[in-house]
């Protein structure tokens, strides 16, 4: 299975902020990483696909880049609905794997 | 827009079957794969398995021999099959579309989730 780890493993913030979150993988995805955004007692949301592709609907602020085996996730200007939990996920090769998962909480 | 909702008994016996009915609405099942996953409370994503309308069905190793997955298009539903559950089965099972084209394999739309709680 391809192992994904993220890191850090929760941020504290403040709205406005820029915050940064990585996931590695254990071997290469050719870029088919997404990102979701899960808040409290709620599903998760596709954020961003293919490492960079914002899925539709999904604000501006949110931007996704990728490296070799280490993808990035941007959220500029951090708003109060994005204090949640972010997950990374990989399609390249079943099965499917999640990161362990990042907690955005308030500063 | 394409909707989902989990249904299910809520609470199962250890060593029992747990069966999990996913209804779509607003889309038809055919022609894409459908997924299962699940969340222990408080804790990550884990992907059960995915069927597709053909038949073809795809499951993670760690549970493969004890899931089965179906589905009936006369009725936009797909369903899950657990067998011999214990308390580590104790969770949130969300189903979710799979939509694997060429250019994207994303997991785009979701069910609420139904927490599933394994106990006697």
């Amino acid at each position: 299975d391809i192992q994904l780890t993220q890191f850090p493993s929760s941020v504290s913030a403040s709205v406005g902020d820029r915050v940064t979150i990585t996931c590695r993988a254990s071997q290469g995805l050719h870029n088919w990483l997404a990102w979701f955004r899960q808040k409290p007692g709620k599903a998760p949301e596709l954020l961003i696909y293919a490492a960079f592709t914002l899925q539709s609907g999904v604000p501006s602020r949110f931007s996704g880049s990728a490296s070799e085996t280490d993808f990035t996730l941007t959220i500029n200007s951090l708003q109060p609905e994005d204090f949640a939990t972010y997950f990374c996920q990989q399609s390249h090769t079943f099965p499917l794997t999640f990161g362990g998962g990042t907690r955005v909480e308030i500063k | 827009q394409v909707q989902l909702q989990e249904s299910g008994p809520g609470l199962v016996k250890p060593s029992e079957t747990l069966s999990l009915t996913c209804t779509v609405s607003g889309g038809s099942v055919s022609s894409y794969y459908w997924s299962w996953i699940r969340q222990p409370p408080g804790k990550g994503l884990e992907w059960i398995g995915c069927i597709h309308s053909s038949g073809s069905t795809n499951s993670n190793p760690s549970l493969k021999s004890r899931v089965t997955m179906a589905m009936d298009t006369s009725k936009n539903q797909f369903f899950l099959k657990l067998t011999s559950v214990t308390a580590a089965d104790t969770a949130i099972y969300y189903c979710a579309r799979y939509d694997r084209d060429i250019s994207k394999y994303i997991l785009d739309f979701w069910g609420q989730g139904t927490l599933l709680t394994v106990a006697s």
